[in-house]
C-alpha cells in the first residue's frame, strides 16, 4: 500500500534562512513524487515532481527537493525562506507500476517564516 | 484559461439534504478527481474519472455520486448529507491519470452539513 508521512505539522524559520520541510513515503513499486502548496482559501497548487533520473529536482519559486531512494524520502527545500513562503505544504506520492490512478497526499506541514 | 473552476463556494445543508457540486476545466485535461480534505488528513479521494465516460471509486466514495457529463465537467452529488461530510471539497483534473502528470486544482467548495 501507498502511504506518504509529514512529521512536522509546522516548520518555523525566519526569513532569509533555509528551509527544509521533510516528506517520507512507502510504495511496493517506484515512485512518482510531488510538492503542492496551498495557500489560505485557495486550491492546491503543484511546485515541482521527481519522475526518473536526477536526484534533485528544480521547481516554482526556488523551491528544490531531493530524491533519496534508499531512505524513501523527498524533502523541499529553499535556500533562502520569504515571509510569502508561508503556507500549507503537501507531499504526494504515485506507484508508477501498482497505484494506477491514485495519488496519496500526506497530512501538510504549515510552514511559517517569520521577518 | 480559468483552469479549474469549482460552484458553489460555500453551502450549508440541513442533515439529509441533497446538492450537486460543479466543477470546469478548461485545459482539455482528460482525467478529473474529486478529492475532501479534512483537518490533519491532507486530501482523500473520491472519485475520479480517467477520461471522458468513465468514473470510479476512490478511497472514500461512500455517501456520494459523481458524473462526468463530458470532457470539461465532473460534478459530484450528495444524495443524503451527514454531519461527517462536513470538509472542504476540491475538484482537481490531470492531462492523464496513470502517469506523471501533475494535478490542477480548483479553489475548493466549503462545505457545512449541520
Amino acid at each position: 500500500a501507498q502511504s506518504v508521512a509529514q512529521p512536522e505539522d509546522q516548520v518555523n524559520v525566519a526569513e532569509g534562512n533555509p528551509l527544509t520541510v521533510k516528506c517520507t513515503y512507502s510504495v511496493s513499486g517506484n515512485p512518482y513524487l510531488f510538492w503542492y502548496v496551498q495557500y489560505p482559501n485557495r486550491g492546491l497548487q503543484f511546485l515541482l515532481k521527481y519522475i526518473t533520473g536526477d536526484n534533485l529536482v528544480k521547481g516554482s519559486y526556488g523551491f528544490e527537493a531531493e530524491f533519496n531512494k534508499s531512505q524513501t524520502s523527498f524533502h523541499l527545500k529553499k535556500p533562502s525562506a520569504l515571509v510569502s513562503d508561508s503556507a500549507l505544504y503537501f507531499c504526494a506520492v504515485r506507484d508508477r507500476d501498482t497505484g494506477g490512478f491514485k495519488t496519496i497526499f500526506g497530512a501538510g506541514t504549515r510552514l511559517f517564516v517569520k521577518a | 484559461n480559468a483552469g479549474v473552476t469549482q460552484t458553489p463556494k460555500f453551502q450549508v445543508l440541513k442533515t439529509g439534504q441533497s446538492m450537486t457540486l460543479q466543477c470546469a476545466q478548461d485545459m482539455n485535461h482528460n482525467s478529473m478527481y474529486w478529492y475532501r480534505q479534512d483537518p490533519g488528513m491532507g486530501l482523500r479521494l473520491i472519485y475520479y474519472s480517467a477520461s471522458e465516460g468513465t468514473t470510479d471509486k476512490g478511497e472514500v466514495p461512500n455517501g456520494y455520486n459523481v458524473s462526468r457529463l463530458n470532457k470539461r465537467e465532473f460534478s459530484l452529488r450528495l444524495e443524503s448529507a451527514a454531519p461527517s461530510q462536513t470538509s472542504v471539497y476540491f475538484c482537481a483534473s490531470s492531462e492523464a491519470g496513470r502517469d506523471f502528470y501533475e494535478q490542477y486544482f480548483g479553489p475548493g467548495t466549503r462545505l457545512t452539513v449541520t
